[in-house]
């Protein structure tokens, strides 16, 4: 069965220090994975997917299978940052896909 | 703006009264799903509707039902709440089954059971 680990449940960072949330999966095919990001009193929306090795907002990740990570970093961190961030990897399977989620991380940036 | 609404944003209800948490979506997707968050977990998928093709996980509780009437509409019926019900429920939405679509959550719906 997948699994998707975030071991800090919560990471507080000063502003403008770099910022890397970890995540880890445990997954024996190839992962589709995503982070998702909630900020206060909003809705749980998508920050960014491997497959498009993109930068929004800053943040990047990076998919590393001998690892199997796939953390999220930004070089400068920023206080609208601040946020509950979750890792989720995707399972494609017999007639079905499985979005798996994190725990989740909060992320606080100190002014 | 094209969305997920879910409401009510807050519900109670008692121990064993039936209670049906609501979704509609503008989005027009194909997927829609209903999660499951307790304080300080990982969502987790309850099930899912396809269409008008309905997904169980299957650990999901039988004490759990999902409706789907029609494209815009999702309902999530607990028949017999207990405490350990008590969560926050989540409905999202994907345009098409399978990889990389990505999901559109609504606000929630936070659950107390009495």
């Amino acid at each position: 069965a997948q699994r998707v680990t975030q071991p800090e449940k919560l990471l507080s960072v000063f502003k403008g220090a770099p910022v890397e949330l970890k995540c880890n999966y445990s997954y024996s095919g190839s992962p589709e994975l995503f982070w998702y990001v909630q900020y206060s009193r909003q809705r749980l929306q998508l920050l960014l997917r491997h497959i498009s090795r993109e930068s929004i907002k800053g943040f990047t990740a990076d998919l590393n299978k001998g690892e199997t990570s796939f953390h999220l970093k930004k070089p400068f961190a920023q206080e609208e940052d601040s946020a509950m961030y979750y890792c989720a990897l995707g399972v494609s399977g017999a007639g079905s896909y499985q979005l798996t989620f994190g725990k989740g991380t909060k992320l606080s940036v100190i002014p | 703006d094209a969305m997920v609404i879910q409401n009510p944003r807050y519900q109670v209800t008692q121990f064993g009264k039936p209670v049906t948490l609501s979704c509609s979506q503008t989005l027009n997707h194909n997927v829609m799903y209903w999660y499951q968050q307790k304080s300080s977990q990982a969502p987790k998928l309850l099930f899912h509707y396809y269409d008008k093709d309905f997904n169980n996980e299957a650990d999901t509780p039988d004490n759990f039902q999902s409706r789907r009437p029609n494209t815009s509409f999702c309902f999530l019926d607990i028949r017999s709440p207990g405490l350990g019900d008590a969560a926050m429920y989540l409905c999202a939405t994907s345009s098409f089954w399978g990889r990389l679509s990505p999901l559109h959550f609504g606000n929630g719906t936070r659950l107390t059971v009495t």
